[in-house]
């Protein structure tokens, strides 16, 4: 059975600072991998998806990796904001699509 | 319109009623799932649709809970007999499918069974 872990359950962190965010996985036959970003009492965005066959993915000051093998994947966040202030969710996929999710990481930026 | 969108967005209900919650995909994606996510926790699958079928539907957690989405497009989550338990956000999601299948979420529907 697939489980998601992620490390650590809450940061906090003053403005400017590059961070890195864990998310580890027990079974290495993931279909891709998605990093969601969460405010308060709002949905989920998408952050980056990494397939299976990628080790990495960029967009912004955001960079994510995968490494399949050893069931890990790290979120990236350089030069931090306050508006980066939220939850960051990592979700993994199975063939069968649906997304199996960690408990995430509260990040608070302090200006 | 251009995201996902979820009806309504607060639903207060008394234990044992009868709720829908609806969700509209966006546009041309075949592929829909429902999550639900209660405080502090990460969502949890219910089901997944690939067009008009329920792909998967292991995550239901009982009888009581049931989804359709007739035309391929927008989907309706019933729930029988709410009990408090129920209560959480009801997260709707779609995507393609084909090369990497990003899921898009709409907003949520926060159910309340008092």
């Amino acid at each position: 059975k697939q489980e998601v872990t992620q490390i650590p359950a809450a940061l906090s962190v003053p403005e400017g600072e590059n961070l890195v965010l864990n998310c580890s996985f027990t079974d290495s036959a993931i279909y891709n991998l998605q990093w969601f970003r969460q405010d308060p009492g709002k949905g989920l965005t998408s952050l980056l998806l990494i397939q299976s066959s990628q080790r990495e993915q960029t967009s912004g000051r955001l960079n994510a990796s995968l490494d399949k093998s050893s069931g890990r994947s790290t979120l990236y966040i350089a030069a931090s904001q306050p508006g980066d202030s939220a939850t960051y969710l990592c979700a993994v996929s199975g063939n069968n699509r649906k997304l199996i999710w960690g408990l995430g990481t509260s990040l608070a930026v302090n200006p | 319109g251009a995201g996902v969108s979820q009806t309504p967005s607060n639903k207060v209900t008394e234990k044992g009623k009868y709720v829908e919650l609806r969700c509209d995909p966006i546009s041309g994606h075949t592929a829909l799932y429902w999550y639900r996510q209660s405080l502090g926790q990460g969502p949890e699958f219910l089901i997944y649709f690939q067009g008009t079928g329920a792909a998967d539907d292991s995550g239901l957690p009982n009888d009581r809970f049931f989804a359709v989405r007739p035309e391929g497009s927008v989907s309706t989550l019933k729930i029988q007999r709410t009990e408090r338990g129920d209560s959480a956000v009801y997260l709707c999601a779609s995507s393609l499918v084909g090369e990497g299948e990003t899921q898009y979420f709409g907003p949520g529907t926060r159910l309340l069974v008092l």
